[in-house]
């Protein structure tokens, strides 16, 4: 059973390019989210879609987009990386009103 | 808006002593409580939860108590061992079908 899983690892991105951070789950939960994480700063959550077909904006969704491609799937997109967008990248899935199982991460370096 | 304080940032106790953090929250509607373990390089993971309706819950060594008079919740860990060192993480769910918001962390240190 592998949970969530996300891809890629790592990521060196110069600024200004784009690139998208995919994340699936096979545990059949309705909800997903992103989250990005920084020293000091905590979870901070980007965007989350409690079902299929739903996105919503969380505390700091500037310069990020997102996709629920289906059920299982969903994607994490930067049009146009910046340097503050360097950060560690979380993906999450749950089920409405329960806690997380979050993936491993994407550490991301915008330079 | 919603918010979750999170204190002490870090904590340093000696192995077999007792470790407590304390969490704060803003909204008195909120209804769910989780804590998360975060080791170096992984993902935070589940480690125990409590609702607006319990006051109190154990789980082995790690248990969370409840105040929703003063909003505030506490994890509490018994017979810390070095493997408990880690990053620690409350939240707290604000309204049903919405997404946690995250404390700001402890890193929590045990030496033998």
């Amino acid at each position: 059973n592998a949970g969530v899983t996300q891809t890629p690892k790592f990521q060196v991105l110069k600024t200004g390019q784009s690139m998208t951070l995919q994340c699936a789950q096979d545990m059949n939960h309705n909800s997903m989210y992103w989250y990005r994480q920084d020293p000091g700063m905590g979870l901070r959550l980007i965007y989350y879609s409690a079902s299929e077909g739903t996105t919503d904006k969380g505390e700091v969704p500037n310069g990020y987009n997102v996709s629920r491609l289906n059920k299982r799937e969903f994607s994490l997109r930067l049009e146009s990386a910046a340097p503050s967008q360097t950060s560690v990248y979380f993906c999450a899935s749950s089920d409405l009103n329960y806690g997380y199982t979050f993936g491993s991460g994407t550490r991301l370096t915008v330079v | 808006g919603e918010n979750v304080e999170q204190h002490p940032s870090t904590l340093s106790v000696q192995e077999g002593d007792s470790a407590v953090i304390k969490c704060t929250y803003s909204d008195s509607a909120s209804n769910y409580f989780p804590w998360y373990k975060q080791e170096l390089g992984k993902g935070p993971q589940l480690i125990i939860d409590i609702r607006s309706n319990v006051g109190e819950k154990k789980d082995q060594r790690i248990a969370v108590t409840l105040n929703k008079t003063a909003k505030h919740f506490s994890l509490h860990i018994t017979e810390t061992q070095p493997e408990d060192s880690a990053v620690y993480f409350c939240a707290a769910r604000f309204q049903a079908g919405t997404a946690l918001i995250f404390g700001k962390g402890t890193t929590l240190s045990v030496s033998s």
